[in-house]
């Protein structure tokens, strides 16, 4: 299985500043059609999981441009260019290129 | 607006088997999409359990694929999971998700598990 590796697994953030969320992975999640599997999901206190970013840096339906994904290969980020007290909560990556999916451990945001 | 409602028992005794359903509306589980399950617990995150295609082709976690069987009822529009031979390590929150994907062949492309069910908390316990 490949296997995801997030940092940190805490952040505390200030509201109206960035930022940035590591995630790597075991191997490259580079498939031969280009494309780079990796998502980025949001757990918002006593809620299901939500897609934030799918395919590396392709922003989910709905989801405010403020969430920004990049990073090839192995290693990715997540960005929130300014956060809002809504953002808080726990931040997943996961590989789709392969099945069993596998999930980072999380990141926990919280307002300081 | 596509939703997945979940349904089953919060509570399965050991050695039973755990029986969950969604319901999906505003989409046909005949569309081009994976439905799938993941479930959460306290000592190992988010894992993922498996999915289901329209036609019926199924994938499974390795490490739960001797116990686990995910169906679907097309009259219905649902899909189900069952997990038999269950134990304490059992004990999650189950979500089923929509895989969405878009197009066919070459241009069928990829978007995340964009729709996820409530969740249900089940407990393995006698």
């Amino acid at each position: 299985d490949i296997v995801m590796t997030q940092s940190p697994v805490s952040l505390p953030v200030t509201p109206g500043e960035p930022a940035s969320i590591s995630c790597r992975s075991s191997q490259s999640l580079l498939f031969t059609n280009g494309i780079t599997y990796l998502d980025w999901y949001l757990q918002k206190p006593g809620q299901s999981p939500q897609v934030l970013i799918y395919s590396t840096s392709n922003r989910a339906s709905g989801v405010p441009d403020r969430f920004s994904g990049s990073g090839s290969g192995t290693d990715f980020t997540l960005k929130i260019s300014r956060v809002e007290i809504e953002d808080v909560g726990v931040y997943y990556c996961m590989q789709a290129l392969e099945t069993p999916r596998t999930f980072g451990q999380g990141t926990k945001v919280e307002i300081k | 607006q596509v939703q997945l409602q979940m349904s089953g028992p919060g509570l399965v005794k050991p050695s039973g088997t755990l029986s969950l359903t969604c319901a999906v509306s505003g989409d046909s589980i005949s569309n081009v999409h994976w439905w799938s399950w993941v479930r959460q617990s306290p000592g190992k995150g988010l894992e993922w359990i498996g999915k289901i295609f329209q036609s019926g082709s199924t994938d499974y976690n390795p490490s739960l694929k001797s116990r686990v069987t995910i169906s679907l009822d097309k009259s219905k529009n649902q899909f189900s999971l069952n997990l038999r031979f269950v134990t304490a390590a059992d004990t999650a929150v189950y979500y089923c998700a929509r895989e969405l994907h878009s197009g066919s062949g070459p241009s069928r492309r990829y978007h995340g598990m964009d729709v996820w069910g409530q969740g249900i908390t089940v407990t393995v316990s006698s």
